[in-house]
């Protein structure tokens, strides 16, 4: 167990819908990272917050956004949904710069 | 810009066999490097890192050392088992962006059969 949790572990929706996912870090990390993982892309970087702020902005679709909260939980949310939207989206946490993150389990998003 | 070129997979092996997952990087200044571990229907998990050149970081019978002058990061195991098959990533992160993002390959494939 990582101490990462992400809600929901699935989701079935279809496209032009809006979606949101949330991640809660592990206890004591200022720094929430939010990747896509597809067949077709591998694992692409979408974006960072730190302690509340953005920190670095990766191929994050205009789409898309996300945010994190005073309590640091960060929510991730996907909107006009497009059959390319599946996949699977992983939250990520760490406390410093070091590159060692903690994933959580992940949210399996299918468009239909 | 920083990138990660993984050996495709899938690679199979019998147990005890010798591994080997070839990694090489393109990066500007002086990237850490790692692996991660993805098992099936978990998330990815830290596998060993190295953070300058000639660092060997080693963890459960995995080893990969960074190799500056030919830009690489191979993964080996000299003797894998049934409990090893997963799929690997190497990844760098940029020290100096003071980001902690990872950029990760591709991905590599491991099944091992007993």
């Amino acid at each position: 167990d990582s101490g990462v949790t992400q809600t929901p572990k699935h989701l079935i929706t279809a496209t032009g819908q809006r979606v949101t996912l949330r991640c809660s870090p592990r206890s004591g990390d200022l720094s929430v990272y939010w990747y896509q993982q597809s067949l077709d892309q591998g694992l692409q970087f979408l974006i960072q917050y730190y302690n509340g702020e953005e920190r670095a902005k990766g191929n994050i679709l205009e789409r898309f956004s996300a945010q994190q909260f005073p309590d640091l939980h960060s929510e991730l949310n996907l909107s006009s949904l497009e059959l390319g939207d599946s996949a699977l989206y992983f939250c990520a946490s760490s406390v410093g710069w070091t590159g060692e993150l903690f994933f959580g389990e992940g949210s399996r998003l299918t468009v239909l | 810009g920083n990138s990660v070129t993984q050996m495709e997979g899938p690679v199979t092996l019998s147990e005890e066999a010798f591994l080997t997952i070839n990694c090489t990087y393109t990066a500007t200044g002086y990237p850490s490097l790692f692996w991660y571990v993805q098992y099936p229907g978990e998330g990815l998990q830290l596998l060993l890192k190295a953070t300058k050149a000639d660092d060997k970081g080693s963890n459960k019978g995995f080893e990969a050392t960074y190799r500056k002058e030919t830009t690489s990061f191979h993964l080996e195991k000299g003797s894998v088992q049934v409990s090893d098959s997963a799929v690997y990533f190497c990844a760098l992160s940029d020290s100096s962006s003071n980001t902690g993002k990872l950029i990760f390959g591709q991905g590599t494939t491991l099944q091992v059969k007993p």
